[in-house]
């Protein structure tokens, strides 16, 4: 167990619908990390929130969108979703220069 | 701009046997981590080992060493006396150390290992 937490494990939804994913970071980690795995893009990293601030965007579409609260749990927002957005999204957090740990992650499958 | 290569697609290996999965990596950063993880058929990332750039000595945790050849920009992960729990896909992984704030990892395309009884 990373100490990572994400909520759904699983979620099925149709084309056009919005959903949120959850993740709480490990205890005293302050920066989070969202990552989208898929069949056809491997492991990608999407965006990174530090403290509340985003850090970094990566290869994350105008449709995705997410956020750090202030108790430092993050939610990723993936709206007007379509069948490619189909893929396990992952969150990792880390203290700062040190190994990111990843969470179980979010299956998400769109029909 | 960052780029890890992983050449093996698939390994076979028997069990108690030692593997090496192969890494090389491309960066015009002076200062970086590599690292691998784990992903089993349940599909959780497990973070196995990590090397930074400047250490001198290979770093080792357990049974997972990490032979890091920074000339040849290659960072292999070597397990020694693999057991059938081994089996999973593997994934290479690189962060620049030096861009506070921009902490992401560039991944792999991985190797899956299956370990023979």
């Amino acid at each position: 167990d990373s100490g990572v937490t994400q909520t759904p494990k699983h979620l099925i939804t149709a084309t056009g619908q919005r959903v949120t994913l959850r993740c709480s970071p490990r205890s005293g980690d302050l920066s989070v990390y969202w990552y989208q795995q898929s069949l056809d893009q491997g492991l990608q990293f999407l965006i990174q929130y530090y403290n509340g601030e985003e850090r970094a965007k990566g290869n994350i579409l105008e449709r995705f969108s997410a956020q750090q609260f202030p108790d430092l749990h993050s939610e990723l927002n993936l709206s007007s979703l379509e069948l490619g957005d189909s893929a396990l999204y992952f969150c990792a957090s880390s203290l700062r220069g040190h190994e990111q740990y990843f969470g179980p992650g979010t299956r998400l499958t769109v029909t | 701009a960052q780029k890890i290569t992983q050449t093996q697609p698939g390994m076979f290996v028997q069990e108690k046997e030692a593997v090496t999965l192969d890494c090389t990596y491309d960066t015009s950063d002076q200062s970086y981590g590599l690292f691998w993880y784990k992903q089993p058929s349940s599909g959780e990332m497990i973070f196995l080992i990590y090397q930074g750039s400047y250490d001198e000595q290979n770093a080792t945790e357990g049974r997972y060493s990490l032979n890091f050849q920074k000339a040849r920009k290659s960072a292999n992960l070597v397990i020694s006396a693999s057991q059938l729990g081994d089996s999973a896909m593997y994934f290479c992984a690189m962060r620049d150390d030096l861009n506070f704030g921009n902490e992401k990892l560039t991944f792999g395309t991985g190797t899956r290992l299956t370990i023979i009884p």
